[in-house]
């Protein structure tokens, strides 16, 4: 199996900030990753795929980039509605497999 | 627009039973692959399985923690996906959710809102 591993799984921050959110691959998934948002009591909503594609009505202030076995996900300056829970997911192979989570907080 | 709904979640003991569903609406639901994903409570995701299209004869795949106990299915007649989850152990107990899967790219790009299968006794 592949595993995914995010670093942090905490991070504070204020609105205004640029952040930054690893994932690692144990091993290389080409660009097959994809990141997804999560709010509290609320199902994941899809931000970048294929690495470093935005989905469509998500903001520009998020990007992604990566390949092989090392990402990012970058918020350019953090907006309140972004305080919220991240994860990362590959779709190489099976099983499909997500990163632990990065739950990003305020300041 | 496209709507996933589930149902069918409750409260059951171990060892026992269950099955989910999905009612899909607002996309030709025949044409994607559906997966069921599960969150345990103050966890992170997890990917359950997935069943493919008629094209591709319904094959299904499955993570190893349910593989043997839970069943993926769909009626495409009735646009619904389906979780049959047999042999519960507390550590099932989670919210469960139906994603649609995008041709191409294989994301899940619209999710349910979730049911609760709570495994206690």
């Amino acid at each position: 199996d592949i595993q995914m591993t995010q670093s942090p799984s905490t991070l504070s921050a204020s609105v205004g900030d640029r952040v930054t959110i690893t994932c690692r691959a144990s091993q290389s998934i080409s660009s097959w990753l994809a990141w997804y948002q999560q709010k509290p009591g609320k199902a994941p909503k899809l931000l970048i795929y294929k690495a470093s594609s935005l989905e469509s009505g998500v903001p520009s202030r998020f990007s992604g980039s990566g390949s092989g076995t090392e990402f990012t996900l970058t918020i350019s300056s953090l907006q309140p509605d972004d305080f919220a829970s991240y994860y990362c997911q590959q779709q190489n192979s099976y099983p499909i497999t997500f990163g632990q989570g990065t739950r990003l907080e305020i300041k | 627009e496209v709507q996933l709904v589930e149902s069918g979640g409750g409260l059951v003991q171990p060892g026992g039973s269950l099955r989910l569903s999905c009612a899909a609406s607002g996309f030709t639901f025949s044409d994607h692959y559906m997966d069921w994903v599960r969150q345990a409570p103050g966890e992170g995701l997890e990917w359950v399985g997935r069943i493919r299209k008629k094209v591709n004869s319904y094959t299904t795949e499955y993570a190893a923690s349910v593989k043997g106990r839970f069943t993926v299915s769909r009626d495409d007649s009735k646009n619904s996906l389906y979780l049959q989850m047999n042999s519960l152990k507390t550590e099932d107990t989670a919210v469960y959710y139906c994603a649609r899967v995008r041709d191409g790219d294989y994301v899940f790009d619209y999710w349910g809102q979730g049911t609760l299968v709570t495994v206690s006794s």
